[in-house]
């Protein structure tokens, strides 16, 4: 399977409690998104990075959310001291090429509750 | 402020009917209108995407129908089939060094057999 993958699939965590998600995304792709998706709603736009640069972040992004694209390839979204507003589903996705023929390419998405 | 508002919440189609979901947006600024679709476990896939120099794309049974100066963009399936039953989500962006995608808060389509 070439598509994006996330891990893992599913997180319980207790309140206060740190955790990390994966995204590996397409290859060769250098654009790479997090968004998060609470249940009944659509997707919401957390942060982008093109290559290893972290280029936008939303307002959504709090200080205790930080992400990482080491190398340009796979990512990582770490959420310490986890609260309960932050339990949804975190979704990655990736592209390529020039922005005018982009289409993102979503992954199944890690879904994170927090107790 | 939401930018942008998506209806009917949920939608029952006869199979082979005609199903439409409908999208409105603020910004006249957007230029990227893409449908996704979303089976429940599973992340969101692009459907079918309109930019606003055309008025109406089609893509096999699915059709995007965008009206720039009432600033609406619709979604219709064609001959509804029970495999399409999921929830379809619009989205909108901006160009620029990201494209980042604002979606709508959903629909809930049923195709009943």
């Amino acid at each position: 399977d070439t598509g994006v993958s996330q891990n893992p699939r599913h997180k319980i965590t207790k309140r206060g409690q740190n955790v990390t998600f994966r995204c590996d995304p397409i290859s060769e792709h250098n654009r790479l998104y997090w968004y998060r998706q609470t249940l009944g709603q659509g997707p919401e736009f957390l942060t982008y990075f093109q290559n290893e640069a972290q280029l936008e972040k939303s307002r959504l992004l709090s200080d205790r959310f930080s992400a990482e694209r080491p190398k340009g390839s796979f990512s990582t979204l770490e959420i310490q001291r986890t609260e309960q507003g932050d339990s949804a589903m975190y979704l990655c996705a990736s592209s390529w090429g020039t922005i005018l023929q982009e289409t993102q390419y979503f992954g199944p998405g890690t879904r994170l509750l927090v107790l | 402020q939401q930018q942008v508002k998506q209806s009917p919440q949920s939608l029952i189609v006869q199979k082979g009917g005609i199903s439409i979901i409908n999208c409105a947006y603020e910004n006249t600024a957007f230029d990227y209108f893409p449908w996704y679709q979303q089976f429940p476990g599973k992340g969101p896939a692009l459907l079918i995407a309109i930019r606003p120099d055309v008025s109406e794309k089609k893509e096999g049974r699915f059709t995007i129908s965008f009206n720039k100066s009432a600033k609406q963009f619709s979604l219709h399936i064609m001959d509804s089939q029970p495999g399409d039953s999921a929830t379809y989500f619009c989205a909108v962006s901006l160009s620029g060094s990201a494209r980042q995608l604002t979606f709508g808060s959903g629909t809930q389509l049923t195709v009943l057999p």
